[in-house]
């Protein structure tokens, strides 16, 4: 079974530092989509950036890029010049080829003033 | 404005009751979802539409059901068999499975 691993409970970086935020998987298929997540105070769940297994490219959305090494299984999202409003709980999910979303148990992000 | 809504925002159950909680999409997705979010643990689907009149289960479909009758509508109903009904609960859309889904704002349940 497919399984998202997310080995840091909580993290918390000063205002314009930059964070990696770590997520591992388990997989045996060689297609599939991976996803980091926002989940802000308000419980609103946002879609922050994607990466496809086929592409070797990083994905890359302003301040928010990915370092995805297939072979180590490992998709880490690295936040640059961190805001206040990046406080959030942070999820890593992985999309399978029955197109479910396997989800792990997030990270706790902190941006201090 | 085109997105999902989520009503109520909190609901209280009493035992043995079943209540239904609502979500609703003006985004023309042919695809819908509930997931059930705990403390400390990722998200859980519980029940997933493909179009309208069909659903399928997820991974903790038991003590839920759902229907759909309409493309906007997937309400999800907490039967008096889900013995641990007290969490959040996520609803999502997406143009169709497989593509990235957009989430409702949820709905907190608690137990009376």
């Amino acid at each position: 079974a497919q399984t998202v691993t997310q080995s840091q409970p909580e993290m918390s970086v000063q205002e314009a530092e930059t964070v990696t935020l770590s997520c591992t998987y388990d997989t045996s298929e060689s297609n599939y989509y991976l996803f980091w997540y926002k989940q802000p105070p308000s419980r609103q769940m946002i879609l922050v950036i994607r990466q496809e297994a086929y592409k070797q490219q990083n994905a890359t959305e302003n301040r928010f890029s990915v370092n995805f090494q297939k072979a180590a299984k490992s998709f880490s999202l690295k936040i640059s010049d961190s805001q206040l409003g990046d406080t959030a709980m942070y999820f890593c999910a992985f999309r399978d080829s029955n197109y479910q979303l396997i989800w792990g148990a997030g990270t706790k992000l902190i941006i201090k003033p | 404005d085109g997105g999902i809504t989520q009503s109520p925002k909190y609901l209280f159950r009493k035992e043995g009751q079943n209540v239904t909680l609502s979500c609703e999409q003006n985004l023309n997705h042919d695809a819908m979802y509930w997931y059930r979010q705990d403390p400390g643990q990722g998200l859980r689907l519980i029940y997933y539409s493909q179009i309208v009149n069909d659903f399928q289960k997820g991974d903790i479909a038991e003590g839920y059901s759902v229907s759909r009758e309409k493309k906007e509508s997937f309400p999800l109903t907490v039967t008096s068999a889900q013995k641990n009904p007290t969490a959040f609960y996520l609803c999502a859309s997406s143009i169709e499975v497989g593509r990235d889904q957009y989430f409702g704002p949820g709905t907190r349940l608690l137990v009376l």
